[in-house]
């Protein structure tokens, strides 16, 4: 069954620096996202991804972070300087159709520690 | 009013038991309801869903019950096993305009089922 996959699955990081995280989505999916979760709280959009654009962004997507698709596989989260409180999981997720009743299909989370 | 109210935050049922969790919303917009499943160290998985053209879906030992003029819903794990133990998100997305729509999570329950 196809998955989203998603990479390093632990990242740690000195605050300041820059990290990028990075995600295959499932082959035939259009539609991308990034989410967030702190330790032991919900789950958090951060931002959607269409056609080589952002759709919507949250109040949590300031200017520190960017999203791009390089290629024809990957979908990458980058944060430009990260702060201790960013600090959390961050899930990849991908649909088809990108409708509120489409299946979102979430990757294995990249735990990020900033230190 | 993009709240999704979860309850309880933990939830321990005997095996065989029935086990139930509580999710209210405020968005008359949203118009799919997802239940997640997510294990330790692994993302969100659907587990079952339902709109609100519907009272009630069955999918094996799982039921969502909705209630759309309270704005409320829930899930039922009927004859529960010590495999259901996981945490539980209900979650909710609308039809607006962005295109790519986003999902709002509860807040999770964790749910022990014990021998």
């Amino acid at each position: 069954e196809p998955e989203v996959t998603q990479t390093p699955s632990h990242q740690v990081t000195q605050m300041g620096q820059e990290v990028i995280l990075r995600c295959v989505p499932i082959s035939n999916h259009l539609y991308f996202y990034w989410y967030r979760q702190i330790l032991g709280q919900k789950v958090e959009f951060l931002v959607s991804f269409y056609n080589n654009e952002i759709s919507e962004k949250s109040e949590i997507f300031d200017d520190q972070f960017s999203v791009e698709r390089p290629d024809g596989s990957n979908f990458t989260l980058k944060i430009r300087s990260t702060k201790l409180e960013d600090s959390a999981m961050y899930f990849c997720a991908s649909s088809v159709e990108g409708t509120s009743t489409d299946t979102q299909y979430f990757g294995p989370g990249t735990r990020l520690t900033v230190l | 009013q993009q709240q999704v109210k979860q309850s309880p935050q933990s939830l321990i049922v005997q095996k065989g038991g029935i086990s139930i969790i509580n999710c209210a919303y405020e968005n008359t917009a949203f118009d799919y309801f997802p239940w997640y499943q997510q294990f330790p160290g692994k993302g969100p998985a659907l587990l079952i869903a339902i709109r609100p053209d519907v009272s009630e879906k069955k999918e094996g030992r799982f039921t969502i019950s909705f209630n759309k003029s309270a704005k409320q819903f829930s899930l039922h794990i009927m004859d529960s096993q010590p495999g259901d133990s996981a945490t539980y998100f209900c979650a909710a997305s609308g039809t607006g305009s962005f295109g790519n729509e986003k999902l709002t999570f509860g807040t999770g329950t964790r749910l022990t089922i014990i021998p």
